[in-house]
């Protein structure tokens, strides 16, 4: 089945870049997405890419998306202590288009 | 224009009780989906429902189940609970189906608990 893989943890200093990295299996996604998750709460859809892009900027967040290694990064620059969170990077597939597979996420912590 | 709405915040049940969470959805979506996020994990889908139907299924058992109303709000069954069952309880809205329903909502959660 679809298989999405993410490093646990990140953590950065304050005014530095952050660069959290997500692995897919399945080559017919057509959507990858980045959603936020804090302590207690539902998950905020950050950004998304089609899978037909390799890149997509949203003011402090961009996207890399390496079709052929089936690799999504998201780089978050200029990270702030407000950006420490859960990341979670997902999918949704080309044949079970009805569905979003989700990564276990990354645990990002930003020390001021 | 209002968000995606969850309720019970949290909810403690007895093993082999049965279950109702409740979701509304972001204003002018028809699809919702719902998903299971034991602690520590990413979510697990369990199922989508467009215009009242289910429109597809993840790998829970039958005793999960769901409805969806007119005005599109919708709960999530569960039956017979069990220790495992305990987890965060997501919903999703969009507007489609299928690949059309590729930008999801999420609410804040239901919080079971099963002792």
């Amino acid at each position: 089945g679809e298989d999405v893989e993410q490093s646990l943890f990140l953590s950065v200093r304050e005014g530095d870049s952050s660069v959290i990295n997500c692995t897919y299996t399945d080559s017919s996604s057509t959507y990858l997405y980045w959603y936020k998750q804090e302590p207690g709460a539902g998950l905020q859809l950050l950004t998304y890419i089609f899978s037909n892009m390799d890149m997509k900027q949203d003011q402090r967040l961009t996207v890399l998306l390496n079709k052929k290694d089936k690799h999504l990064s998201l780089r978050i620059a200029d990270t702030q202590t407000g950006d420490s969170a859960i990341y979670f990077c997902a999918e949704i597939s080309g044949y079970n288009f009805n569905k979003f597979y989700f990564g276990s996420g990354t645990k990002l912590n930003v020390k001021p | 224009e209002t968000g995606v709405t969850q309720s019970p915040t949290h909810l403690i049940k007895t093993r082999g009780q049965q279950v109702t969470l409740r979701c509304s959805s972001q204003s002018g979506h028809n699809t919702v989906s719902w998903y299971q996020q034991a602690l520590g994990q990413g979510p697990q889908f369990i199922f989508q429902y467009y215009r009242e139907e289910e429109n597809g299924r993840g790998n829970f058992p039958p005793r999960f189940s769901g409805l969806q109303f007119p005005n599109y709000s919708s709960e999530l069954n569960v039956n017979a609970l069990e220790l495992d069952d305990s987890a965060l309880y997501l919903c999703a809205s969009s507007f489609g189906q299928g690949r059309l329903s590729y930008e999801q909502y999420f609410g804040p959660g239901t919080r079971l608990t099963v002792t």
